[in-house]
């Protein structure tokens, strides 16, 4: 299985300041990873796609880079609206797995 | 729109068999691949497996033992069955519409809101 890492589990920021969070996978996955925004009691939504690619309506403070085993996840000027967990998946092989998460408060 | 909707009993039993279903409506069952998801409370998310409607599946080595996906297309539902549980298995389980990626595995395209199983006797 693709082990995914992803760092920190929580952190918390202030309206306006740029978060970065990180994700490692355990061998090379290109560039097939999600990243997905969960808020409570809801189902996880899909930000960011490719590493890098945007899902059409979501907005352009949110961003993602990386290929191979290293990637990060940036909402360069986090809103209240932006708080929930965060996580990473990767689709490069079966099975399908998914990085701890990161919870993000927003001050 | 497509609209997934995961029903099922809340509370199984330990050693008993969980059994969900899943009901597609706005899109045929036909096609694409039929996926479960779930997270126990407090916890992150783990892809149990998917039933692709040609007939293939595919399963978390992880579970793979105890899981079965399967497909009504009568009825536009797909269910999970996973015996001999354990309170390790009390989660939300979600079901997804996946489609193929560009890896050749699945990427997810529509999820149901989730449904709390609590295994206790």
């Amino acid at each position: 299985d693709i082990q995914m890492t992803q760092s920190p589990s929580s952190l918390s920021a202030s309206v306006g300041d740029r978060v970065t969070i990180t994700c490692q996978a355990s061998q090379d996955i290109s560039n097939y990873l999600n990243w997905y925004q969960q808020k409570p009691g809801k189902a996880p939504k899909r930000l960011i796609y490719d590493a890098s690619k945007l899902e059409p309506g979501v907005p352009s403070r949110f961003s993602g880079s990386g290929s191979g085993t290293d990637f990060s996840f940036t909402i360069s000027s986090p809103q209240p609206e932006d708080i929930g967990t965060y996580y990473c998946q990767q689709y490069d092989d079966f099975p399908l797995t998914f990085g701890g998460g990161t919870k993000v408060e927003i001050k | 729109q497509v609209q997934l909707q995961e029903s099922g009993p809340g509370l199984v039993k330990p050693s008993e068999t969980l059994s969900l279903t899943c009901t597609v409506s706005g899109a045929s069952i036909s096609g694409h691949y039929w996926n479960w998801i779930r997270q126990p409370p407090g916890k992150g998310l783990e892809w149990i497996g998917y039933f692709y409607y040609g007939g293939s599946s595919d399963y978390n080595p992880s579970l793979k033992s105890r899981v079965t996906i399967s497909v009504d297309t009568s009825k536009n539902q797909f269910s999970l069955k996973l015996t001999s549980v354990t309170a390790a298995d009390t989660a939300v389980f979600y079901c997804a519409r996946g489609r193929t990626a560009p890896s050749g595995t699945v990427e997810f395209d529509q999820w149901g809101q989730g449904t709390l199983v609590t295994v206790s006797s």
